[in-house]
């Protein structure tokens, strides 16, 4: 089956720094979103980016299908942008999305 | 628009019970996705519903079951509870295979 990784696995950053995640995918894939997971489980939609780039404010996002991999940009990071990140993506011959096993991201003020 | 609604959001039930977990799709919303998040882990596909028939499963046993209703809501029974199944349980919805948005989720916990 169709394989999504993502790293790093965890990431400490101080306030005001810049980071990128990446995820990576095995097959060709239809779709592809972007997640931020908060402590309280609500997974939030970042990126609907099945290709091309996006940004929205300080996050922007890029995929690139043809080598299989997208990127997560975000900068001038502030501790509200903890929490786990998560990649998920699905294609045309099943109707399910997979997910990476996520980013742990720290912010440190 | 309320977006993706889940309920309970908690639960606490004995090892052997049988639960049943509800969500409400986003307006406009006529597919629903179960997944599974145990601690720690990235969300684990549970099945699909479209048309008030199941699209697609994951692999779960059969101790997991659903339905769609014909307001595009949507129920997860889990039978025979296994202390394994607890878990945070969480709902999506989309229009046919685009966006997925997610419900806040049901933290399950079986003891």
């Amino acid at each position: 089956g169709i394989q999504v990784e993502q790293s790093p696995p965890d990431l400490i950053l101080q306030e005001g720094a810049n980071s990128t995640l990446r995820c990576n995918f095995s097959d060709s894939v239809n779709n592809l979103q972007w997640f931020h997971q908060n402590p309280w489980g609500q997974l939030i939609n970042l990126f609907y980016i099945p290709s091309g780039t996006k940004q929205n404010g300080r996050l922007s996002a890029t995929t690139v299908t043809t080598e299989r991999y997208s990127l997560l940009y975000i900068s001038s990071s502030q501790t509200t942008d903890s929490g786990v990140y998560f990649c998920a993506v699905w294609y045309s011959s099943a109707s399910k999305i997979i997910f990476g096993s996520g980013t742990r991201l720290s912010i440190r003020p | 628009d309320a977006g993706v609604t889940q309920s309970p959001t908690h639960l606490i039930k004995t090892r052997g019970q049988q639960v049943t977990l509800r969500c409400s799709p986003k307006s406009g919303h006529d597919t629903v996705s179960w997944y599974q998040q145990a601690l720690g882990q990235g969300p684990q596909f549970i099945f699909q519903y479209y048309e008030e028939e199941e699209r697609q499963r994951g692999n779960f046993p059969d101790r997991f079951s659903g339905h769609q209703f014909p307001n595009y809501s949507s129920e997860l029974n889990v039978n025979a509870l296994l202390l394994g199944d607890s878990a945070l349980y969480l709902c999506a919805s989309s229009r046919s295979n685009t966006e997925a948005f997610f419900g806040q989720g049901t933290r399950l916990t079986v003891v």
